[in-house]
This record gives C-alpha cells, structure tokens and sequence, in this order.
C-alpha cells in the first residue's frame, strides 16, 4: 500500500460525459502528479500541483482540468469525454520534487 | 527534458544478477538519476534514485558512471516478483519542472523460474 488513495478504482461512461477522478495523497505529501497511461501512449504525464499551486503542466487537453484543495487532495476533471481517453489515470504524491513519489493504484476510465 | 535510452526487454534467470542499463548523455548538473518499476495491474513503484555516488537501498543497487552519462540499476537476486517494467528517469531538482517524472518506454524484464 503507497498511501495514494485514488477514488472510483473503475468508471464507465458515455462519450460527451464528464467526470472527476479524486486523488487522496500519503499524508504530508505536499506535491500531486497526474499521469494517463493507454496501451498505445505509455505513461504520460498531465499536471503537478504543489501546495495548492500548479507547478508543471504536461500534455493535458483543454478538456481536462485538476486542482488541488487546501487539504491538499486532488481532483482531476474530464469532460466532453472521448472513446481516446480510455486510459488508465494515476495519481502521486511526493513530499517534495526531490523525494520518491508514490503512486496510487489507478482509475481504469473506459468511455463507451 | 533531458532523455533516456534503454533496452526495450531484458531477460534473467531466478536468484541470479540483473544489471539494466540506462543511458543519459544530456544530462544536466541539476538531474537526479531515478528508478521507478511498474508490476502487472499497478502504478509505478519507486526503486531507488541518486545524483553522483553510487547507491544502495534493499532493493537494489544503482551505480552511476563518474561522467553521469549512464547508470545500471542492479537486482542482485531476480525474483520472480521483480518482473516488471523498468524505468529510468531524470528529476530535475529546481526549476519550473522540479519534481516531475517523465516516463519513457522503459525495459521489459522477464525473469525466467
């Protein structure tokens, strides 16, 4: 067990939908990363947030956006959902960007 | 960011050595070296990072050449557990990137009983 709390493990739903994937970190952790990972595009990173505060931002589509709440969880937000964005969403944490990152076990998003 | 070339797939018998390779001839003063595996079903794992001496953990070893071009992640005894998806990352320690992991393609290891 990471520590990483990742909420729904699985969602379906439609093309056009929206939806929020929650990423609770190891406690203390200040820092949030996002990452997809599909079958045909690897591990790809999205967002880091830092203390409440976006630090680096990867190849995230305008259709998605993230935050992180003072209690330092994150959500990350889909929307006008595509059959493409299948894909396995991890969430990390680290207490830094210099210490080990832990990751969560995932959100398997399947759009149908 | 700076990049890293691997092996796509490596094999090992059980309870011998592994050595995975990794090459990163741009990196910067500033780049940890990282390690990060990734079993069946889960999300990446942390094995193990340094910046200029070699290092130790329980998991394995890393040891990073004195020009910092390359370095070898080394399981000392291959389990059958350690069959995963290696990769080799650089972390930059400061900047508007600090922090982020960038993941390649990694190495495939297959352990063999």
């Amino acid at each position: 067990d990471s520590g990483v709390t990742q909420t729904p493990k699985h969602l379906i739903t439609a093309t056009g939908q929206r939806v929020t994937l929650r990423c609770s970190p190891r406690s203390g952790d200040l820092s949030v990363y996002w990452y997809q990972q599909s079958l045909d595009q690897g591990l790809q990173f999205l967002i880091q947030y830092y203390n409440g505060e976006e630090r680096a931002k990867g190849n995230i589509l305008e259709r998605f956006s993230a935050q992180q709440f003072p209690d330092l969880h994150s959500e990350l937000n889909l929307s006008s959902l595509e059959l493409g964005d299948s894909a396995l969403y991890f969430c990390a944490s680290s207490l830094t960007g210099n210490t080990e990152a832990f990751f969560g076990q995932g959100t398997r998003l399947t759009v149908v | 960011d700076a990049k890293t070339t691997q092996p796509n797939s490596m094999e090992s018998n059980e309870e011998e050595p592994v050595h995975l390779p990794c090459n990163h001839s741009t990196i910067s003063g500033t780049d940890y070296i990282h390690w990060y595996r990734q079993l069946p079903s889960q999300g990446p794992e942390y094995v193990i990072h340094g910046l200029t001496s070699n290092v130790n953990n329980r998991m394995a070893s890393l040891a990073i050449a004195e020009d910092r071009k390359s370095s070898t992640l080394i399981l000392h005894r291959a389990t059958l557990r350690d069959a995963a998806v290696y990769y080799c990352i650089l972390r930059k320690a400061g900047g508007t990137s600090y922090g982020k992991l960038t993941f390649g393609q990694g190495t495939i290891l297959t352990v063999h009983p």
